[in-house]
Parts: C-alpha cells; structure tokens; sequence
C-alpha cells in the first residue's frame, strides 16, 4: 500500500546547523508530496509541496526536491533557528484520491542555541 | 489567504455531555475534512466533505457526527464520548482541484 516513512527523531540541533530530515515514500502512480509543520500547542500549517518528480518545493528557508527514481522527498535547510524547533510531517496524497493525506509518524526538531 | 478558523480552541466535556466543534473558512473551499491527532502521533482522517455531501467516514464511531450546513462551515457534534476520545481535532480545506489540503490551529478536547 501506499506510506511514507521519516526518520526517527528527536533531531536536536544546534542553531545554525544544517538540517536534513529525511522522508521517504512507496506509492504507486504520482502522488503529491508535502511538508507540514506542527509548532508546539498549534495545528499544523503547510511547509512546502511538490507536484511532480524534479520539482523543488521551498519556504522559510527550507528545500525539498521530488526524487522520484530514489522515492524521496527530504528536507534541508541551511542554518536553523531556535525558532525551527516543531514537529515536521511528510506527507502525500495519492493521484487518484486526493482528499486523504497520508503521514509520515512526523520527526521532532529541536534546535538549542 | 489560507486560513482556516476553528472554535473553540479548548473544550472539556464530560461523558454524557452534548457539545459541538466548529470549522470556517471563506476561500471558496469545497472539500472540508475533520481530522484527529493523538499526542506524538500523526493526524487520522475521520471525515471528508465535498460540496456539502460526506464523501469519505473512515468507520469513524456513531459518537461523533458531522454537518456542513454550507460551504464555508463545518461542525463535529460530540456526544458521549469516551476519555480516550480526547484529542486535538483538526478541520482542513482545500480547492476543488484537491491541489492542497490546509489545516485550522485546531480544538483540543478533554473528556472527563
């Protein structure tokens, strides 16, 4: 079936480290792919996305390139704040039922100055 | 504009309580969606609108009934529900090309 696996967290960083928090998907057709961020006490809030394999998705900083022939989807970011710390979601749906998201278990960031 | 509003943020219930969780949002969204996220997991679908008609109920149980009165509301109405039923419950939308699915701040729920 179709899922999506993160890597196992808590990452703790310092601030200005280099983030990679890695996602991997099996799928079948094309899915979607997506980055959500859940803050501490809040919901959670779209990060990034990709469409199609070689997109790059990007916000805030953060980067994830659709690598369809290795079926990931990481993130990175170049220099991480302490304001970075949350849980981090990869996510996809499936081409042909859109309505349901699929998540990966999350990977918590904290990030310490 | 991306936002999706949620009342109340906090409610605690008891368990022969009646009691609602409500959902807006005015970006011409027409697919709603409720779900439902236990504490370090990842959030669970529980129920999909699409254009005011329930499209999607993951065998969520009875207790729980949803209503889209319109196409810019959506409500969760909570009746003797069970302590493990406590959780943040999370509404979402998104267009009718199903490009993206956007998330409220959420509703967290304690029953007592």
């Amino acid at each position: 079936g179709n899922s999506v696996t993160q890597m196992e967290g808590p990452v703790t960083l310092s601030e200005e480290a280099f983030l990679t928090i890695n996602c991997t998907y099996t799928a079948t057709g094309y899915p979607s792919l997506f980055w959500y961020v859940q803050y501490p006490g809040e919901g959670l809030q779209l990060l990034l996305k990709a469409t199609k394999a070689d997109d790059k998705g990007s916000n805030k900083g953060f980067e994830a390139t659709y690598r369809k022939e290795t079926t990931s989807f990481h993130l990175e970011k170049g220099s991480v704040q302490v304001s970075d710390s949350a849980v981090y979601f990869c996510a996809l749906t499936q081409s042909y039922n859109t309505d349901k998201l699929i998540f990966g278990t999350g990977t918590r960031l904290q990030v310490f100055p | 504009d991306t936002e999706v509003t949620q009342t109340p943020k906090h409610l605690v219930m008891g368990m022969t309580n009646k009691k609602s969780l409500k959902c807006e949002q005015h970006m011409g969204h027409r697919a709603m969606y409720w779900y439902k996220q236990k504490a370090k997991k990842p959030p669970e679908l529980m129920f999909v609108y699409s254009y005011e008609k329930l499209s999607i109920n993951e065998s969520v149980p009875s207790r729980f009934s949803p209503e889209c009165p319109n196409s810019s509301l959506l409500n969760l109405h909570l009746h003797a529900l069970q302590p493990e039923d406590s959780a943040l419950y999370l509404c979402a939308s998104s267009r009718p090309d199903r490009d993206t699915i956007y998330f409220g701040e959420g509703s967290w729920l304690t029953v007592v």
